[in-house]
């Protein structure tokens, strides 16, 4: 089945530092979500992306959709101890030309610890 | 409430038990759906309701079974469940057509099985 490859797997990093992850596939996507799962709790949606090229903020947290629709990166500026968690990408791609968007599929997520 | 909620958020259950998951969404969503998420792997898709029609049952087995009484409602019966089903049982919701793929999780039951 339809893999996406989402690295680092695990990172730990310094309070304030700036982080980058990213998720790549040998598919086109049409949609680009990352998603954050703190312990015990489900998967919370950060970012959407629809478009190639597109570049989209959340307060500290910006994503990119590819230019190639194989890829998407998710950047976090100045982390804080609250940033600790899953870090999850997920793709979809249309069903037929025009119609609804297909299932999620999503990747094995990255595990950032921070060091306060 | 608001979101996706989930109840019970912890189950432990023996072999030859049969219990339920419940899933209730309150965005107004017409699309529901159940992941499982087992330790180093990714959310595997389990089932996908639109409009309460079962969509997609993604080949799994029997001992699973879906119910969607109505678009905010969702139902997951078990029974004579095996150890290895041990995981965290995410339901999520969402607009099933147009655009948008963005769905919205509820904070998981985990389930233990003896």
């Amino acid at each position: 089945g339809q893999q996406l490859n989402q690295n680092p797997q695990s990172m730990f990093i310094q309070e304030g530092e700036d982080v980058s992850m990213n998720c790549t596939s040998s598919s086109i996507f049409n949609t680009w979500l990352w998603y954050k799962q703190d312990p015990g709790e489900g998967p919370v949606l950060l970012i959407a992306l629809y478009k190639a090229g597109e570049l989209t903020s959340n307060g500290r947290l910006t994503a990119q959709f590819g230019i190639t629709r194989k890829d998407s990166f998710l950047n976090i500026s100045a982390s804080i101890p609250s940033d600790v968690g899953i870090y999850f990408c997920a793709g979809a791609r249309y069903k037929n030309y025009g119609g609804s968007q297909g299932n999620l599929i999503f990747g094995k997520g990255t595990k950032l610890s921070v060091k306060p | 409430e608001t979101g996706v909620t989930q109840t019970p958020r912890h189950l432990v259950m023996g072999m030859t038990n049969k219990k339920s998951l419940k899933c209730e969404q309150h965005l107004g969503h017409n699309a529901m759906y159940w992941y499982k998420q087992s330790a180093k792997k990714p959310l595997e898709l389990m089932f996908v309701y639109s409009l309460e029609e079962r969509v997609e049952n993604n080949s799994v087995p029997s001992r699973f079974s879906p119910e969607c009484p109505n678009s905010s409602h969702l139902f997951l019966h078990l029974h004579t469940l095996q150890p290895e089903d041990s995981a965290l049982y995410l339901c999520a919701s969402s607009q099933y057509r147009g655009r948008t793929s963005e769905q919205f999780f509820g904070p998981g039951t985990r389930l233990t099985v003896l």
